[in-house]
């Protein structure tokens, strides 16, 4: 069974960068796209991005000029950097697995969303 | 981007009474090769999102009969023939037609 972990600090400063790992365990990372979604307290889903385990990254047009996502096959797991933060980005943080994504024009739809998902980690911007 | 909007935002169910979720897309989520790939997710309290549905109204492995999905274009509907008590959560559709993927706005389902 797949299994997906967030890791990283529950409390980033404004201004400074949200680290966040994925681990993924049950299998391998190789053959899918790896994505990362936000859910600010009470509110609903937004996806920040993805990357591809060959390393092709498709970020959301909102968060592009603040995100970093990447992939590490040999330690099986998948990170996210939001660099600049403010309150605005406080919320739950998922990852989580898309089995299929359909190319065109440079970019890369997910038909079928995500079938895996991680617990999701609260990350909170405050001084 | 492509708006998805829900309603009810929030539908108060008796047990064992049925339930409809609409989801209302503001672009035809038809893709070029003739599908449509309008999605659905469950969030019961305190988890995380589970797919329920995907491309309008296959079921995942392990869902539940009583969950059925439907619609066309730009019009889709959820529907629970029986509400149970483990129903009780906030579902979400989501469109993976166009770039960048949305989700609407949720719709929270309880028990009267």
């Amino acid at each position: 069974q797949v299994q997906l972990q967030e890791s990283g600090p529950g409390l980033v400063k404004p201004s400074e960068t949200l680290p966040l790992t994925c681990t993924v365990s049950g299998g391998s990372i190789s053959g899918y796209y790896w994505s990362w979604i936000r859910q600010p307290p009470g509110k609903g889903l937004e996806c920040i991005g993805y990357v591809y385990y060959n390393g092709s990254t498709y970020y959301n047009p909102s968060l592009k000029s603040r995100v970093t996502i990447s992939v590490d096959t040999s330690k099986n797991r998948f990170s996210l950097n939001l660099n600049s933060v403010t309150a605005a980005d406080t919320a739950v943080y998922y990852c989580a697995r898309a089995s299929r994504g359909i190319a065109f024009g440079g970019f890369v739809v997910i038909p079928f969303g995500f079938d895996y998902w991680g617990r999701g980690t609260l990350v909170t911007v405050s001084s | 981007d492509v708006v998805l909007t829900q309603s009810p935002l929030s539908l108060p169910v008796t047990l064992g009474q049925p339930a409809s979720i609409s989801c209302r897309s503001s672009q035809n989520l038809v893709y070029s090769d003739g599908n449509t790939y309008l999605n659905w997710f469950q969030q019961r309290p305190g988890q995380s999102p589970r797919r329920l549905i995907y491309k309008v109204s296959n079921r995942d492995s392990g869902v539940p009969d009583r969950f059925s999905g439907s619609g066309s274009g730009t019009d889709f509907t959820l529907r629970i023939s029986r509400v149970e008590a483990e129903d009780v959560g906030v579902y979400y559709c989501m469109q993976g037609t166009h770039w960048p993927l949305t989700f609407g706005g949720g719709t929270k389902v309880e028990i009267k």
